[in-house]
């Protein structure tokens, strides 16, 4: 059984360029959330889509967006970037129902110089 | 807001010795998950808790949820070095079909031979 896949594993971007990283959930999982990981914020929530819908979102500007396809995949996108964007930006899938718990994909690392 | 309280945040045991990370949050949720997370790696499933009085036991770790006193614990029987990485809780927050996890600071375990 596939896990969750992120493309890229790895990016480099300037300051001011926007990114798209891509999220590939479990076959069958509905839900997608996207969360950023640095090291003095800690694991941040982005946003959470299913079937193709935002249905919640984190505190972060609005340089942060995302959408999700028909498939499930997921995008998110940010816009501007900053060197504080500088981060491990991890998906999760999901069947929707959190009983049966969250699978993580490996992560992007986005690092803005 | 939501807050997760890890501790401690880092611990350094040696093998064979016991120890207990402790997880207390400020809200109402049934559901806890704890993650591990290798340097440079996502974060890998460990356990789901989904109600009251919930324990459950892999190999060395055994977690339990009490939601009345808003605490979970994780505890670490007979480290050995191979359970060196950092251990993060998450209280779930799903609510209305939205998804979404609050994360505590993790805490870094090193087990020395």
């Amino acid at each position: 059984k596939a896990g969750v896949t992120q493309t890229p594993r790895y990016l480099i971007k300037t300051r001011g360029q926007q990114v798209t990283l891509s999220c590939s959930p479990i076959s069958g999982h509905r839900s997608v959330s996207w969360y950023q990981q640095t090291p003095g914020q800690g694991l941040q929530f982005l946003f959470e889509y299913f079937s193709e819908t935002q249905r919640n979102k984190g505190n972060f500007p609005g340089r942060f967006s995302g959408r999700q396809f028909s498939n499930s995949r997921s995008e998110m996108n940010v816009s501007t970037l900053e060197l504080g964007d500088s981060a491990l930006y991890l998906c999760a899938s999901s069947l929707g129902d959190s009983y049966y718990g969250y699978t993580f994909g490996s992560g992007t690392r986005l690092t803005v110089v | 807001e939501l807050k997760v309280e890890q501790n401690p945040l880092f611990l350094s045991m040696q093998e064979g010795k016991n120890y207990t990370i402790y997880c207390n949050y400020s809200t109402t949720s049934d559901r806890l998950y704890w993650y591990r997370q290798d340097p440079g790696k996502s974060l890998e499933s460990l356990f789901v808790l989904l109600s009251n009085g919930a324990v459950k036991q892999e190999g060395r770790l055994m977690a339990s949820l009490d939601t009345k006193a808003r605490l979970s614990t994780l505890h670490i029987t007979a480290a050995v070095h191979d359970l060196s990485a950092t251990y993060f809780c998450a209280v779930d927050l799903s609510q209305g079909g939205s998804e979404k996890l609050v994360f505590g600071k993790g805490t870094k375990l090193t087990v020395n031979p």
